[in-house]
């Protein structure tokens, strides 16, 4: 049963950096099947791509995004990471990790972590 | 891609269909396989999002059959036959054509009951 678990602050100060983690069990992040992302949601609003990384070292990146964005995985401990930096009230949302499939369906989501930025 | 979903919202009584169109900017028919990338999630409110239609019309184990899936190229669309209680939720619809480079979503269509 492949599960995807998100952890991280929950509360970031404007300007900081914005981490998470996303611990993964029932597959491997260094599959060259799936591809493992981040998405995230603003309260009360739609979903958001953020990027994905592929085969632990390729990563793509949302445009609006791409500049504030690094996404890495770690093998050893089957994870994989998210971190946004110089962040805003715009950034406050549920981070949801993710898992896709080699054709890039996503089939299988994290429960969510609430960041909230405010000083 | 830019994914428009409408309406952005839908009231139907018990029992009635729920009818939700998805429209892509460009077409998400890979032509090599004849396949349309285009997947649609229900979420309900403190849940993630969860598959119910992948390949444009193909149904995820354990989704119920009143939920359906058609369309082809750039016009899509997701049936609710008879729209139960446990389907008030928000419904996206997803093109994963230009992974991993780009996933798109919807801007969603949330329904309730009458």
């Amino acid at each position: 049963q492949l599960q995807l678990q998100e952890s991280g602050p929950g509360l970031v100060k404007p300007s900081e950096t914005l981490s998470l983690t996303c611990s993964v069990s029932g597959a491997s992040v260094s599959s060259d099947n799936y591809y493992w992302g981040w998405f995230r949601q603003p309260p009360g609003k739609g979903l958001e791509w953020i990027g994905n990384i592929y085969n632990s070292g390729n990563t793509y990146y949302s445009p609006s995004l791409k500049s504030r964005v690094t996404i890495s995985g770690d093998t050893s401990k089957n994870q994989f990471s998210l971190k946004l930096i110089s962040v805003t009230a715009a950034d406050t949302a549920v981070y949801y990790c993710a898992k896709a499939s080699g054709y890039g369906l996503t089939d299988y989501w994290g429960q969510g972590s609430l960041v909230t930025v405010s000083s | 891609i830019v994914m428009t979903q409408s309406p952005d919202s839908l009231t139907v009584s018990l029992g009635e269909r729920a009818t939700i169109d998805c429209k892509s900017s460009q077409s998400v028919l890979y032509n090599s396989n004849n396949k349309n990338y285009l997947a649609w999630y229900q979420q309900k409110p403190g849940q993630p999002p969860k598959l119910l239609i992948y390949w444009a019309s193909l149904r995820e184990s354990g989704v119920p059959d009143r939920f359906s899936g058609s369309g082809s190229g750039t016009d899509f669309t997701l049936t609710i036959s008879s729209l139960q209680a446990e389907d008030v939720a928000v419904y996206y619809c997803q093109q994963y054509y230009s992974t991993p480079q780009e996933i798109t979503f919807g801007g969603g269509t949330k329904v309730e009951i009458k």
